[in-house]
């Protein structure tokens, strides 16, 4: 099956700086690789995905890129604000699979 | 619209007692997902349900987990003779479809505490 390992564990930066959190997977048929964002005491949710058949996606001030090659992905913020303070899951699957699996997640914690 | 409901948001229970949690899904989401997230862990799949198709129930730690999903909607993830180390986060999830490429609405989750 699909192994997900995602690195930091824990990850601080200064406010307005960037951060970049990596996962790799060790399944060369995933082809979805989704984002989920889990601020303190609530539930996941997604905030950017990638396909494989693109290597770069953004949204204002994240995005993900993608080497398939090398099986790594990783998730970039950009001008990091407070709100950005969460933690952070990677997960791969493909299309034939029902389910995620899910890194161990990142705890970004964003410094004043 | 409401999201995703879970009850009890905590349980407390001693060690060999049987528990249910419930998950109430997305109305006409299909598709329906349990994990469990323990500390400093990631999210563990569980089992999955889609439609009237039979569960995958792959990600079941042990034969004292089972769940059900009753008429497509509500579901419940039954714990028997409970262990300490069943301690964790218990999180639900739907999706309009069915497949992992759907984006997943959680629940608040379920917080089991096995003393």
């Amino acid at each position: 099956g699909e192994n997900v390992e995602q690195h930091p564990s824990t990850l601080s930066v200064q406010e307005g700086d960037s951060a970049v959190i990596k996962c790799t997977y060790s399944d060369s048929a995933s082809n979805y690789f989704p984002w989920y964002k889990q601020e303190l005491g609530k539930r996941p949710q997604l905030i950017i995905d990638i396909r494989s058949n693109v290597g770069e996606k953004k949204d204002q001030r994240i995005a993900v890129t993608l080497n398939k090659t090398a099986k790594h992905f990783s998730l970039h913020i950009t001008e990091t604000q407070p709100e950005d303070s969460a933690v952070y899951f990677c997960a791969a699957t493909n299309f034939g699979n029902e389910k995620l699996t899910f890194g161990t997640g990142t705890r970004l914690t964003i410094i004043p | 619209g409401a999201g995703v409901s879970q009850s009890p948001s905590n349980k407390v229970t001693e060690k060999g007692k049987d528990v249910e949690l419930r998950c109430d899904p997305i109305s006409g989401h299909t598709a329906l997902y349990w994990y469990r997230q323990s500390l400093g862990q990631g999210l563990e799949f569980l089992i999955y349900f889609q439609g009237n198709s039979a569960p995958d129930k792959s990600g079941l730690p042990s034969d004292r987990f089972s769940a059900e999903r009753t008429g497509g909607s509500v579901s419940t993830l039954t714990i028997q003779r409970t262990q300490q180390e069943d301690s964790a986060v218990y999180l639900c999830a739907s999706s309009l479809g069915g497949g992992a490429r759907e984006k997943l609405f959680f629940g608040s989750g379920t917080q089991l505490s096995v003393l």
